[in-house]
């Protein structure tokens, strides 16, 4: 079955400072992997995916994961964090028609 | 990116009466589309799948008779929450994509908040 964990329920940063957020997946076949944002009371936005090709993905917003296959990993980085990243981020992986969400990670920005 | 409009942002209804929500794919015909909840500082969970023109097909656990979802044009699905109670307040999510697989970037509304009195 697939499943997405996400170890850090939250998350603070300085302004400005670098940005990771993990993701660990599993799945019994090669994965789409997704992260997405939410603001609150809000939808969620794509901010980045990969399919296939190079494991380095460059999203929106200046955010970039990279797709870890042996630590079955995808984590998400941006250098620098502005405050208007605060939000929560998710993760997900798809296969077929469906995606599976991990649990979140709710970013805080510090000024 | 395409537009998925969902309509009411937030409900407040009573008890025993029953709410619909509204889906729209705005600028793109939607093949399928994804009907989520999510629990307070939770995650979303897959409700149910629709394809147009066809039964929904609902996630286990979800009842059906509770959930119904109607997806009877590329642009519109909805899912009524019928005889709501307060355990069925929620964050009701919907996503779009123009196909069936999830290769295709799927696109979520803003969100519709219930609270069920």
């Amino acid at each position: 079955a697939q499943s997405v964990t996400q170890p850090d329920i939250h998350i603070t940063v300085s302004e400005g400072a670098s940005l990771e957020l993990r993701c660990n997946y599993s799945y019994g076949a090669t994965p789409y992997l997704f992260w997405y944002v939410q603001s609150p009371g809000q939808g969620l936005q794509l901010l980045l995916k990969y399919f296939s090709g190079d494991t380095l993905v460059q999203g929106i917003k200046g955010f970039e994961a990279e797709f870890k296959r042996s630590q079955s990993s995808f984590n998400l980085r941006k250098p620098s964090v502005h405050w208007s990243d605060a939000a929560e981020y998710f993760c997900a992986v798809g296969g077929g028609n469906k995606l599976v969400f991990g649990a979140g990670t709710i970013l805080r920005v510090k000024s | 990116g395409a537009v998925v409009s969902q309509h009411p942002s937030w409900v407040i209804c009573k008890s025993g009466t029953s709410v619909k929500i509204e889906c729209r794919s705005l600028d793109f015909q939607a093949t399928t589309m994804f009907w989520y909840r999510q629990f307070p500082k939770q995650s979303l969970m897959l409700m149910a799948t629709s394809n147009e023109g066809s039964k929904a097909t609902y996630e286990q656990g979800v009842e059906k008779d509770k959930f119904l979802i109607n997806h009877a044009s590329l642009t519109l699905s909805t899912l009524t929450v019928t005889s709501a109670h307060p355990e069925d307040s929620s964050f009701y999510i919907c996503s779009a994509t123009s196909t069936g697989t999830v290769n295709t970037e799927a696109f979520f509304g803003q969100g519709t908040r219930l609270t069920v009195v």
